[in-house]
């Protein structure tokens, strides 16, 4: 089945050690987003690229990039998590004018 | 910028009732999408239905069912015939058709069916 895949799942890091989430999709969608959702919260978006244009929110930390190097992967990279960067990471894709967006399962980020 | 409220933190009901969700947005927009999205414990969030501003007729995927009134913005989704199966965090979300399509969430209800 068609799917949008995330790795890993569970993901622990040490306080200040870069990390890098990464998701994968069957869909061939063209737009790919990212959101950091924490407990009990809503999902916050962070970035999306609209094939390789990337599109940062306004409020998103400077700690947070991604890449897309393909259609297919997209990848999160936190320079130096910090604890309150603890969270579930989800990814998402759509595809053009589909107005629909698919989650992935999300990968749950430990800071110790 | 457009805000999604969804004034009912928690919510619990019996199986096999009818349980409603509300949901309120705010817009200046005339056409754009509403959805609701269900997120079980631990799992994946799954889109359960999506309503078409434009469009008058309220959507309904089986058991699932919205109530669309577009001038007084709201957006409420009924569960017919609850089942264990639907406790979940449940999101209200708004998407633009203008610009960037990204969703706006709303604070999520907590539903839990019990037996």
């Amino acid at each position: 089945d068609a799917m949008v895949i995330q790795n890993p799942r569970y993901q622990v890091t040490q306080f200040g050690k870069p990390v890098t989430l990464s998701c994968s999709q069957t869909l061939n969608h063209n737009v790919m987003y990212w959101y950091q959702q924490k407990s009990s919260q809503a999902p916050k978006l962070l970035f999306h690229y609209y094939d390789k244009d990337f599109n940062n929110e306004a409020d998103t930390p400077d700690n947070f990039q991604s890449r897309r190097p393909n259609t297919s992967f997209c990848f999160l990279d936190i320079r130096s998590p910090g604890l309150g960067d603890a969270a579930m990471y989800l990814c998402a894709t759509e595809g053009d004018g589909n107005y629909e967006q698919y989650f992935g399962p999300g990968t749950r980020l430990t800071v110790t | 910028a457009q805000t999604v409220t969804q004034s009912q933190p928690e919510m619990s009901v019996q199986e096999a009732e009818t349980v409603t969700l509300s949901c309120t947005y705010d817009t200046s927009e005339s056409n754009y999408y509403l959805f609701w999205y269900k997120q079980p414990p631990s799992r994946q969030m799954i889109l359960v239905i999506r309503q078409e501003a434009y469009k008058q007729q309220n959507a309904t995927e089986n058991r699932f069912s919205v109530n669309f009134q577009k001038a007084a913005k709201s957006f409420s989704l009924k569960i017919s015939d609850s089942q264990l199966g639907d406790t979940a965090m449940y999101f209200c979300a708004f998407m633009s058709i203008q610009g960037a399509q990204k969703l706006v969430f709303g604070q999520g209800t907590r539903l839990t069916i019990n037996p």
